[in-house]
């Protein structure tokens, strides 16, 4: 079974402070996402990336960067984290070449910025 | 652009009731389409899929089938259990597999013994 690690499953944090997420995939999977999940918003797409240094932006980038220096592993970073930012974040790999593939997800992230 | 519409509950049913989550999309093209289940304090796991019109995806005793002239896919299933308590999110993909989902705002679906 694919497994898609995130490194936290509880993160609090200060207002302004630099903040790493991190997601490890142990499937070789080309394509790596980065969601956000609120209530009554669903899930929306913050950054995703198709292949090693490479990246994308998603529905809502503003605030967040990416890194993506080795293929299994896809960090999201708060460069100086707001109370807004407070939420639920996912993260997702899946392998390329159709749309028919799933995207896996991690256990999610629940961060909290004060 | 894309969008996926499902009623977002909650909703709440007794055991072995029937049940029904609409959903409905807008699409270019021909997308997949899945359904995905998140379990209290857990990330999201796929549910079933269909990738072409008149599919039928099924597991765990869940189905549902991609009616391209309603551009719909219903999640059905005969008789709920209180372990199906869960947010279910419908999504599609109409890009080539490296882009984003595009979820609904997922139903909330609450099951009472």
């Amino acid at each position: 079974d694919v497994k898609v690690t995130q490194s936290s499953r509880y993160l609090v944090k200060r207002t302004g402070e630099k903040v790493f997420l991190e997601c490890v995939q142990d499937m070789d999977h080309e394509n790596m996402f980065w969601y956000r999940q609120d209530p009554g918003l669903g899930l929306r797409l913050i950054y995703f990336s198709y292949d090693v240094k490479m990246k994308e932006k998603g529905d809502i980038p503003e605030g967040y960067s990416v890194s993506r220096e080795k293929k299994e592993r896809f960090s999201l970073i708060l460069e100086s984290a707001s109370t807004n930012q407070t939420s639920m974040y996912l993260c997702a790999s899946s392998t390329t070449g159709s749309r028919n593939q799933p995207q896996h997800f991690g256990d999610g992230t629940r961060l909290s910025i004060l | 652009g894309d969008s996926v519409t499902q009623m977002e509950g909650p909703v709440t049913l007794s055991e072995e009731a029937f049940l029904t989550i609409n959903c409905t999309y807008t699409a270019t093209g021909y997308p997949s389409l899945f359904w995905y289940v998140q379990y209290p304090g857990e990330g999201l796991q796929l549910l079933l899929k269909a990738t072409k019109a008149d599919d039928k995806g099924s597991n765990k005793g869940f189905e549902a089938t991609y009616r391209k002239e309603t551009t719909s896919f219903h999640l059905e299933k005969g008789s709920v259990q209180v372990s199906d308590s869960a947010v279910y999110f419908c999504a599609l993909s109409s890009g080539g597999g490296a882009d984003g989902l595009t979820f609904g705002k997922g139903t909330h679906l609450i099951i009472q013994p």
